[in-house]
C-alpha cells in the first residue's frame, strides 16, 4: 500500500532547541513528498516540497530513499513554529494523501 | 487574488435538507479538489476536477454531489446527509493536476448535520 506515516501525534520542544518531525513513506516508484503546515486559525498551506530542495522559515527536509523517510528539521525552534504539520505524498498525477499529522508545540 | 474562498464558513442542516457548499478561485488554476477533514484527522480526498471534468471520485456516497460550472467555481451539493458527515470540508486548487506544485486550500466550511 502507498502511504505516508507520521509516528508522532504530538511533539513538544523548548524554544531554541532543534526540531525533527518524522515522516516515513511507502511508495512504488519515485515519490513526490511535501510538508504542509496549519497555524492556529489559518488555512492549510504548503511549507516544503522535496523537489525544490529549499529552506523555508528555517525548515529543511531531505528525501532519504534508502530509509524511505522525509523528516522535517529545524536547528533552532521558535515559538511561532507551533502548528500542525502534515507530511503528504502525491499518488499518481492527481491525489495528494496526507499523513496523520504532528502537532508541534514550542515551549518558551 | 491568490486565495481560495469557501462559503458558507459554517452550515447546520437536518438530514432531510438540501444545501450546497461553494468554492471560488481566481488564480487561473485548472484543478480543483474537495477534501473532508474530521476532527483531529488529516484531510481525506473526496473529488478531483481537472479542466472542469470530474477525474477522481474516491468512492464518495451519492448524497455528496460535486459540480464544476466553470474553471473558477466548485460546488458540493449535499442531500440527505447523516450525522457522521459532520466535518470540515476543504476546497483546494492547483495549477494543474499533473503539476508538482502547491495546493492552495480554502479555510473550509464546517458542516454540522443534526
Amino acid at each position: 500500500a502507498q502511504r505516508v506515516t507520521q509516528p508522532e501525534k504530538l511533539l513538544s520542544v523548548f524554544k531554541g532547541a532543534p526540531v525533527e518531525l518524522k515522516c516515513n513513506y511507502s511508495y512504488s516508484g519515485s515519490p513526490e513528498l511535501f510538508w504542509y503546515v496549519q497555524y492556529s486559525r489559518q488555512r492549510l498551506q504548503l511549507l516544503l516540497r522535496h523537489i525544490s530542495r529549499e529552506s523555508i522559515k528555517g525548515f529543511t527536509a531531505d528525501l532519504n530513499k534508502g530509509e524511505t523517510s522525509f523528516h522535517l528539521k529545524k536547528p533552532f525552534a521558535q515559538e511561532e513554529d507551533s502548528a500542525m504539520y502534515y507530511c503528504a505524498l502525491k499518488q499518481g498525477a492527481q491525489k495528494l494523501v496526507f499523513g496523520q499529522g504532528t502537532r508541534l508545540t514550542i515551549n518558551p | 487574488d491568490t486565495e481560495v474562498t469557501q462559503t458558507p464558513k459554517h452550515l447546520v442542516m437536518g438530514m432531510t435538507n438540501k444545501k450546497s457548499l461553494k468554492c471560488e478561485q481566481h488564480m487561473g488554476h485548472r484543478a480543483m479538489y474537495w477534501y473532508k477533514q474530521k476532527a483531529k484527522k488529516p484531510p481525506e480526498l473526496m473529488f478531483v476536477y481537472s479542466y472542469e471534468k470530474l477525474s477522481i471520485n474516491e468512492s464518495v456516497p451519492s448524497r455528496f454531489s460535486p459540480e464544476c460550472p466553470n474553471s473558477s467555481l466548485l460546488n458540493l451539493h449535499l442531500h440527505a446527509l447523516q450525522p457522521e458527515d459532520s466535518a470540515l470540508y476543504l476546497c483546494a486548487s492547483s495549477r494543474e493536476t499533473g503539476y508538482t506544485g502547491e495546493l492552495f486550500f480554502g479555510e473550509g466550511s464546517r458542516l454540522t448535520v443534526l
